[in-house]
Parts: structure tokens; C-alpha cells; sequence
């Protein structure tokens, strides 16, 4: 079953303007990550929240981790056409070893030139 | 570095036809997984591997077998192939279950 959610499904902004996704998760983790995946390839880590960090910064990107509400949520600003690809959140997938992810559906960013 | 290498990129099957899809990683990583991905659907683990001579079972690992006998390579098998396993398959490693590199993907279609 999914742990991550993330919303919304997609999403279509102009290059300039901020770009927020949603993700909701189910148990209690010790960390979240958000990946992007450019269209027709693998995907790639952008950044890792600790569940006893609120907020991180990288670059453009921002992420937020509310451990009570179980969301977090990732911010990309002054978006580039660039930016265009699909995002995913991940959580620790404790049905075994916690070596491994589990992938939300994710949210199809188009950022419009 | 050549990071994760899948092979092939593409392959098509008949129903009942078996193959391996090849996994390969240079940075390492005791921590293997593969998942495959469906639209709408994101990406579902079917068998991880925590190092050599390890694996075990993920969300869907149903008609698939995997083995690990060296810190490198992580194969897929699929035993006899179904149309309901068409889907683009990716490998990922990382360091202790962090952050996962990802190959580039094997789109397989099962007719």
C-alpha cells in the first residue's frame, strides 16, 4: 500500500512563479525525501527531512515536515521551465529492512516558458 | 562512475516467456532495490537486497526472483512473463537505505 500521498495530482504554473506539492503519509517515520523524475527517466533525490527538523533549505527548494499532521510539503521557487517533471515524496518502508522507500503517486509539474 | 547501469532499456516478451533484466552499481552500496513503476500508480518495491547473499521481499514480489552474490550486481528474474507485468522497471542502490541513486530504467512490454 501507498504511505506517501502527495497533492495535488498535477499541477501548471508560470516559469517565475512558486510551485508548492502536498504529501501525507500514514505510520510515524524518521524521515522523508523527495525525489523528481524528469520524463522517461529515473528519478533523482533532491533533498532528506529528519523527523525532528521542521524546515530545509536547498537552493530553490524548501521542505517542510509537520510530524503531527503527517504531511510535508516541498516548495520550489521563481520556477524554470527546467523544473517541468514529475515529483514524488518517500518514506522508510518498514515491512523489512528500512533500507528501502516507499513512493507516493507523485505530482506532474508543468512550468509554462 | 558510472552510477547504475540497467540492461536493456527496452524488451518485449510473449506471455510465458522468461528473462533477467540486469542491474549493475559501481559506488559500493551494500543497499539494492528494484521497483517498477505503472501510470497513475508511482513506484512499487518488489524485492530489495541489504548486501551480498541477502534479499528479501517488497510490496509486490509476486513472479519475480532476485539473488545477490556480488556487492554489484542485483538481477531481476522474471519466471514466466504476464501481460500484467508490463511496466518500466528500475533499479535503485544507495548507503544504508539513504538517499537512492536510480538507474535509467527498463521499459518491458509482455504481449
Amino acid at each position: 500500500s501507498q504511505q506517501g500521498e502527495e497533492d495535488p495530482q498535477a499541477l501548471s504554473i508560470q516559469e517565475g512563479e512558486n510551485a508548492t506539492m502536498n504529501c501525507s503519509y500514514k505510520t510515524s517515520i524518521n524521515n522523508l525525501q523527495w525525489y523528481r523524475q524528469n520524463s522517461g527517466r529515473g528519478l533523482v533525490h533532491l533533498i532528506l527531512i529528519r523527523s525532528n527538523e521542521r524546515e530545509k533549505h536547498s537552493g530553490r527548494l524548501r521542505v517542510t515536515l509537520d510530524t503531527s499532521k503527517k504531511s510535508s510539503s516541498l516548495l520550489i521557487t521563481a520556477s524554470r521551465a527546467a523544473d517541468t517533471a514529475s515529483y514524488f515524496c518517500a518514506t522508510p518502508y518498514y515491512g523489512g529492512s528500512q533500507g528501502n522507500l516507499i513512493f507516493g503517486k507523485g505530482t506532474k509539474l508543468s512550468v509554462k516558458p | 562512475n558510472a552510477g547504475v547501469t540497467q540492461t536493456p532499456k527496452f524488451q518485449v516478451l510473449k506471455t510465458g516467456q522468461s528473462m533477467t533484466l540486469q542491474c549493475a552499481q559501481d559506488m559500493n552500496h551494500e543497499y539494492m532495490s528494484w521497483y517498477r513503476q505503472d501510470p497513475g500508480m508511482g513506484l512499487r518495491l518488489i524485492h530489495y537486497s541489504v548486501g551480498a547473499g541477502i534479499t528479501d521481499q517488497g510490496e509486490v514480489p509476486n513472479g519475480y526472483n532476485v539473488s545477490r552474490s556480488t556487492t554489484e550486481d542485483f538481477p531481476l528474474r522474471l519466471l514466466s512473463a504476464a501481460p500484467s507485468q508490463t511496466s518500466v522497471y528500475f533499479c535503485a542502490s544507495s548507503y544504508m537505505g539513504v538517499e537512492q541513486f536510480f538507474g535509467p530504467g527498463t521499459r518491458l512490454t509482455v504481449l
